[in-house]
């Protein structure tokens, strides 16, 4: 069975609109992480967060880690066309789960 | 630096054939592992080494074996392929554990007939 549960399965906005995505785990944590795929490409680390931190910012990436609901959120600001991608959660409980993605398209 | 490298990037068996991925990484890390990416189903993982003569089964390990013979090489070997095993396949490492940032590589895509 899958850790990480992302929400939604696919996502659309315009370029400069912020776009969130979701992320579910069912067991306990010691960190979360968050990945980008291009199609056809490997994935790509974006980010990690600690179960003792609650939110962590990397450029127009933030994200958040809420332990007592067990759960993630990635927003980034201001997307571009280029952020056009899958983005995956994956925790390191049981052997390293990821779930199976929000489909984010970026219009221009 | 190379990273992580996968070869071929392109496979097509028949059923029944055997073959073996390569992945190969030249950062010196310890740990290194195998995933399946099929459509809807995210990454599942297979196989995963901790340090050279440690292996130990994933998630979906059947139908699949694996030898760390060296820190640097981490191949996956099909050993009847079967259409349950057309997927992308994707080798990832890390310096010590699972718990940290994966680098992956491109993947391998096969398709079994």
């Amino acid at each position: 069975s899958q850790q990480g549960e992302e929400d939604p399965q696919a996502l659309s906005i315009q370029e400069g609109e912020n776009a969130t995505m979701n992320c579910s785990y069912k067991t306990s944590i010691n960190n979360l992480q968050w990945y980008r795929q291009n199609s056809g490409r490997g994935l790509v680390h974006l980010i990690l967060i600690r179960s003792n931190e609650r939110e962590k910012h990397s450029g127009r990436l933030r994200v958040t880690l809420d332990t007592s609901k067990k759960s993630s959120s990635l927003l980034i600001t201001a997307s571009r066309a280029a952020d056009t991608a899958s983005y995956f959660c994956a925790t390191d409980a049981n052997d390293m789960r990821f779930g199976a993605g929000t489909r984010l398209t970026v219009k221009p | 630096n190379a990273g992580v490298t996968q070869t071929p990037k392109f496979q097509v068996l028949k059923t029944g054939q055997s073959m073996t991925l390569q992945c190969a990484q030249d950062m010196n890390h310890e740990y290194m592992s195998w995933y399946r990416q099929d459509p809807g189903m995210g990454l599942r993982l297979i196989h995963y080494s901790v340090g050279a003569g440690i292996t130990d089964q994933g998630e979906v390990p059947n139908g699949y074996n694996v030898s760390r013979s060296t820190t640097e090489d981490f191949p996956l070997r099909l050993l009847s392929a079967a259409p349950s095993q057309t997927s992308v396949y994707f080798c990832a490492s890390s310096s010590t554990d699972r718990g940290i940032e994966q680098f992956f590589g491109p993947g391998t895509r096969l398709t079994v007939l």
